[in-house]
């Protein structure tokens, strides 16, 4: 069975450090996966979403990037945080030819 | 563009009363409806989902019909539990697999059910 793992799960950061929250996928080959971003009390806001090594479309124009180093591997990352940085960011995969996706755990950030 | 809109929450049900959350979209083509639901502290978990019209999905005694000719994608359970106290969400894929698996989330719903 697959399962998606998402780490750390929790993480305190001052304004303008750096960020790097990484997200792992077991048991399938070539997933699309996603990142999201829940602010409190408010929907989900996709960010980033690939369709393979390498590849990376962003729907948000921000201060986050997001990497595809390995095929089951996905990473979002920032040079310097901002406070409205803050959130519960979840990463979610689907398999290549289908349209449900799945969700990680999610990593809560606060940036003071 | 494709939109979903969920009913104004948050609702509060005493355990065993009937649900119903409301979802209706707005999509071009044959949108797959999904149901989400997310526990505190928690990602989101797939409840059930629909592809085509009239489908209905269930799952752990959630239902929900696919209605083509009023856009809508209502959850109902007959008797809620303590347990389903979480938020919902309603979402729409575009219907195409892979680089168009994009989702369109509703805002979510918080449900709480008291003993």
């Amino acid at each position: 069975s697959q399962t998606i793992h998402q780490w750390p799960a929790t993480l305190v950061q001052p304004v303008g450090s750096p960020l790097s929250l990484e997200c792992t996928v077991e048991g399938t080959s070539n997933p699309n996966l996603y990142w999201y971003r829940q602010a409190a009390g408010r929907g989900l806001q996709l960010l980033f979403y690939s369709v393979g090594i390498g590849q990376i479309s962003s729907e948000v124009p921000q201060n986050l990037s997001a990497s595809r180093p390995q095929d089951r591997q996905f990473i979002l990352s920032s040079k310097k945080l901002l406070l409205s940085d803050s959130g519960f960011y979840l990463c979610a995969w689907s398999g290549s030819l289908s349209d449900t996706q799945y969700f990680g755990p999610g990593t809560r950030l606060t940036v003071l | 563009g494709n939109s979903v809109t969920q009913m104004e929450g948050p609702v509060t049900l005493s355990e065993e009363a009937f649900l119903t959350i409301n979802c209706t979209y707005t999509a071009t083509g044959y949108p797959s409806l999904f149901w989400y639901v997310q526990y505190p502290g928690e990602g989101l978990q797939l409840l059930l989902k629909a592809t085509k019209a009239d489908d209905k999905g269930s799952n752990k005694g959630f239902e929900a019909t696919y209605r083509k000719e009023t856009t809508s994608f209502h959850l109902e359970k007959g008797s809620v539990q303590v347990s389903d106290s979480a938020v919902y969400f309603c979402a729409l894929s575009a219907g195409q697999a892979g680089a168009n698996s994009k989702l369109t989330f509703g805002k979510g719903i918080t449900l709480s059910v008291r003993p």
